[in-house]
């Protein structure tokens, strides 16, 4: 069975930072292309970035750009997203799924940026 | 980036009813290798989104044969015949043949 499992999400004051990880199983996780993506609460899905499965290829979304590294360990089958500089904007609940259909996404990890 | 318009917003729905979504994309999602990266996502409150249909008309595993997805090049549709309870939530068409991968607003699906 394909599981994704986010983790290290919670409370932080603006301008600081956070990493998430995303523990994946039941598949090949050094075959696939991995994204992060956020929901703001009450809002739509935003894609925020992506890695191939051999890291050669990353994409950014704008408004995270400069900001965020998104970055995997196939040898321990997760996939992290090094959030900084941080902003009340960037509160939302952040999923990873597996590219290129999105077929299967984790239960989401809270981010909360307030002071 | 290419930009996905989904319509309606809302969509009230009677058990049993059928429905469709519209979602257009601002250019063509025919990639270079010939196909088309379009995808139907639900997401029912308090969960993850999962997939419905990929590709524009291809049932992920598991998915009722309710759900139909249609279109080509910039104009995509999902239809859902005999609508059951467990079909509501917001629905949202994602491309994923231009980087950056791009979602729709939604639809939410409710009852009359």
């Amino acid at each position: 069975e394909v599981q994704l499992v986010e983790s290290g999400g919670g409370l932080v004051q603006p301008g600081r930072s956070l990493k998430l990880s995303c523990v994946a199983s039941g598949f090949t996780f050094s075959n696939y292309g991995m994204n992060w993506i956020r929901q703001a609460p009450g809002k739509g899905l935003e894609w925020v970035a992506y890695i191939s499965s051999g890291s050669s290829y990353i994409y950014y979304a704008e408004t995270v750009k400069g900001r965020f590294t998104i970055s995997r360990d196939n040898a321990k089958n997760t996939l992290y997203l090094q959030m900084t500089s941080l902003r009340s904007e960037d509160t939302a609940l952040y999923y990873c799924a597996r590219w290129r259909y999105f077929d299967y996404w984790g239960q989401g990890v809270m981010v909360t940026v307030s002071s | 980036d290419v930009l996905m318009t989904q319509t309606p917003v809302s969509l009230p729905v009677s058990l049993g009813g059928q429905v469709s979504i519209s979602c257009r994309s601002s250019q063509s999602l025919v990639h270079s290798d010939g196909n088309t990266y379009l995808h139907w996502y639900l997401q029912k409150p308090g969960q993850s989104p999962q997939l419905l249909i990929y590709r524009v008309s291809n049932r992920f595993s598991g998915v009722p044969d309710r759900f139909s997805g249609s279109g080509s090049g910039t104009d995509f549709t999902l239809k859902i015949s005999r609508v059951e309870p467990e079909d509501l939530g917001v629905y949202y068409c994602l491309q994923s043949t231009h980087f950056p991968d791009t979602f729709g607003a939604g639809t939410k699906l409710e009852l009359k």
